[in-house]
């Protein structure tokens, strides 16, 4: 079976520009959380979406933004990027959402530099 | 809210000493407990985790942990361990309901070495 697969997985940016990284979960998996992790903050929750729906969110302003499709894939957008948003971004996918300890099952990441 | 500390940034062992790495946490609510490892260039791989029941957990190499509610605690160990263990380590955790969103600690680095 088939992990979670990330794309790009590495990509550089410059500032003020716009980017767009793709995750896709595992077969039959529907739910997808994504987090961002850097040396300074360590591993932060950015959203969760679930049947295409976003279910939970972090502490991110609205330039992060994601979405889910039919097919259970997700993208996540980040707008206006600042240096600061150089970071490991880390997608995770688990059967459902809800029921305690639905084991989550992470992708290999996509490293984002913002020159 | 909930948080997570993990006391130690670094944690370096010889190969086949035991091992702990120690990890806090805090919340108003019932919690679920996690241990993670990271490989360089890689994501994180679930060792173990802790929902209900039995405070000792038993999960993937050899690792196992202990929950302590009264010391709100979550401490891993390993009896022996090896140079491939060498890696990150993170304590998560998640609070009944929102069971997706994970909190995680800052990490430790264990380093083992001949």
């Amino acid at each position: 079976k088939a992990g979670v697969t990330q794309t790009p997985r590495y990509l550089i940016k410059t500032r003020g520009q716009q980017v767009t990284l793709s995750c896709s979960p595992i077969s039959g998996h529907r739910s997808v959380s994504w987090y961002q992790q850097t040396p300074g903050q360590g591993l932060q929750f950015l959203f969760e979406y679930f049947s295409e729906t976003q279910r939970n969110k972090g502490n991110f302003p609205g330039r992060f933004s994601g979405r889910q499709f039919s097919n259970s894939r997700s993208e996540m957008n980040v707008s206006t990027l600042e240096l600061g948003d150089s970071a490991l971004y880390l997608c995770a996918s688990s059967l459902l959402a809800g029921p305690p300890g639905d084991e989550q099952f992470f992708g290999p990441g996509t490293r984002l530099t913002v020159l | 809210a909930q948080s997570v500390t993990q006391l130690d940034s670094q944690v370096p062992v010889f190969e086949e000493a035991p091992v702990e790495l120690r990890c806090n946490y805090s919340s108003s609510v019932s919690v679920y407990l996690f241990w993670y490892v990271q490989y360089p260039n890689q994501g994180l791989q679930l060792l173990l985790k802790y929902l209900s029941g039995s405070t000792l957990v038993k999960g993937i190499n050899g690792f196992e942990a202990e929950f302590n509610k009264s010391q709100t605690s979550f401490h891993l160990r390993k009896p022996s361990v090896h140079i491939s263990d060498t890696a990150e380590y993170f304590c998560a955790v998640s609070a009944s309901g929102t069971a997706s969103k994970l909190t995680f600690g800052t990490g430790t680095r264990l380093q083992v070495t001949l």
